[in-house]
Order: C-alpha cells, then sequence, then structure tokens
C-alpha cells in the first residue's frame, strides 16, 4: 500500500535560517507529489506539486522542493525563513495509475523562532 | 470564482442530534471529498465522490453518510451525533485525471457535546 511519511511532527528554526521539511515516499508505480499548506484557522493551500519533467519543482512564498527516485523523497525546502511561513505543512501523494484519492502525510508544524 | 465552499463556518451540537454539511463548488470538478482533522492525526478521509450520483467510502465512514445529486454540490450528513465527531470537517475537489490536484474548502469547526 501506498504511504507517505513526514519525519518530524514539528520543527522550529530560527527567522532567516533553512527550513528543511522532510518527506518520504512507499510506492510501486510513478507518484504526483503536493506540499500543501495550513495557516492557522484555515483550510489547505496547496504549495507547489510535481507531476512529470524537472525534478526540482519551485512554489509559492519561496519554497521548493526535489524530487528524488532512488532516495523515494520529496523535501520541502526555503533558504531563509520568515515569521509568515509559521503555519503546519503536509505532503501528499497520488498516482498516474487509478487511485483518485491523495494520500497525506501527518503534517509537520512549522515555527519559526524571532 | 469562490471556488470550494463549506456552510456552516461552526456548529454546536448536542449528542444525539443530526445536521448536515454543505460543500459547493464551481469549478465544474467531477470528484469531490469530504475529510476531518483531528490533533496529530493529519487528514482522514471519510467519504468521497468521482462524479454525479456516485459516493464511496473513504478511511473514516462510520458514523456519516454523503449525498452528490448535484455535481456542483457534497453532502455530508451526520444522523446521530457523538462527541467522537468533534473534529474539523474539509470538503475538497479535483478534476477526473491526474494528477488529482485537490482543491480545499476553509472548514467546519463541529464540536459535540
Amino acid at each position: 500500500a501506498q504511504s507517505v511519511t513526514q519525519l518530524g511532527s514539528h520543527v522550529s528554526v530560527s527567522e532567516g535560517a533553512l527550513v528543511l521539511l522532510r518527506c518520504n515516499y512507499s510506492s510501486s508505480v510513478p507518484p504526483y507529489l503536493f506540499w500543501y499548506v495550513q495557516y492557522p484557522n484555515q483550510g489547505l493551500q496547496l504549495l507547489l506539486k510535481y507531476t512529470t519533467g524537472a525534478t526540482l519543482v519551485k512554489g509559492i512564498n519561496g519554497f521548493e522542493a526535489e524530487f528524488k527516485k532512488s532516495e523515494t523523497s520529496f523535501h520541502l525546502t526555503k533558504p531563509s525563513a520568515h515569521m509568515s511561513d509559521a503555519a503546519e505543512y503536509f505532503c501528499a501523494v497520488s498516482f498516474i495509475q487509478g487511485a483518485q484519492k491523495l494520500v497525506f502525510g501527518q503534517g509537520t508544524r512549522l515555527t519559526i523562532n524571532p | 470564482n469562490a471556488g470550494v465552499t463549506q456552510t456552516p463556518k461552526f456548529r454546536v451540537l448536542k449528542t444525539g442530534q443530526s445536521m448536515t454539511l454543505l460543500c459547493a463548488q464551481d469549478m465544474n470538478h467531477e470528484y469531490m471529498y469530504w475529510y476531518r482533522q483531528d490533533p496529530g492525526m493529519g487528514l482522514r478521509l471519510i467519504h468521497y465522490s468521482v462524479g454525479e450520483g456516485t459516493t464511496a467510502k473513504g478511511e473514516v465512514p462510520d458514523g456519516y453518510n454523503v449525498s452528490r445529486l448535484k455535481k456542483q454540490n457534497f453532502l455530508l450528513g451526520l444522523e446521530s451525533a457523538a462527541p467522537s465527531q468533534t473534529s474539523v470537517y474539509f470538503c475538497a475537489s479535483s478534476y477526473d485525471r491526474g494528477p488529482y490536484e485537490q482543491y480545499f474548502g476553509p472548514g467546519t469547526r463541529l464540536t459535540v457535546t
């Protein structure tokens, strides 16, 4: 069965520091990969997605993620954290064949320290 | 475009009461989904629909029913609410072809006392 694992339910960084949120998936078929962000008391917004082609994907608000097939990973990074980045981040995967559903990770809460 | 809207935004129910949550989308999406979000448990799929008149069970369907009578609307019903159904409920929709990117509503916060 396909699954998504986000390492670390809570990540804390200083303002201006590198943000790294980890996501690994298990799948026997090629995936589509997503990162969503949820700000307090709001719904989920799409941050970026990988479908095909270039493995380094750029999203909104300066975030990017790299699809590494050999490592089955899709880690999210941002070079310099901003206070407004404080939110919960979800990695998700769907598949080219079959399933109409997204499989979500458990989420990582990002805290930014001044 | 309003995207995905949910009604109501907040609701408090007593145990045993019933209610219906309404989700509407104006993007002509075929697929629609209902999730619940609980602290530390991420998003869990309750039911979903791959088209008008069709529904299917997700990960946690017990205690909920759904209907998709119109393509743009997806209703989630609680027939006899229980405190365990206290949660934030999100509706989402997507196209019927890959990559199945989902668009989410703002959520409904439900408390069952």
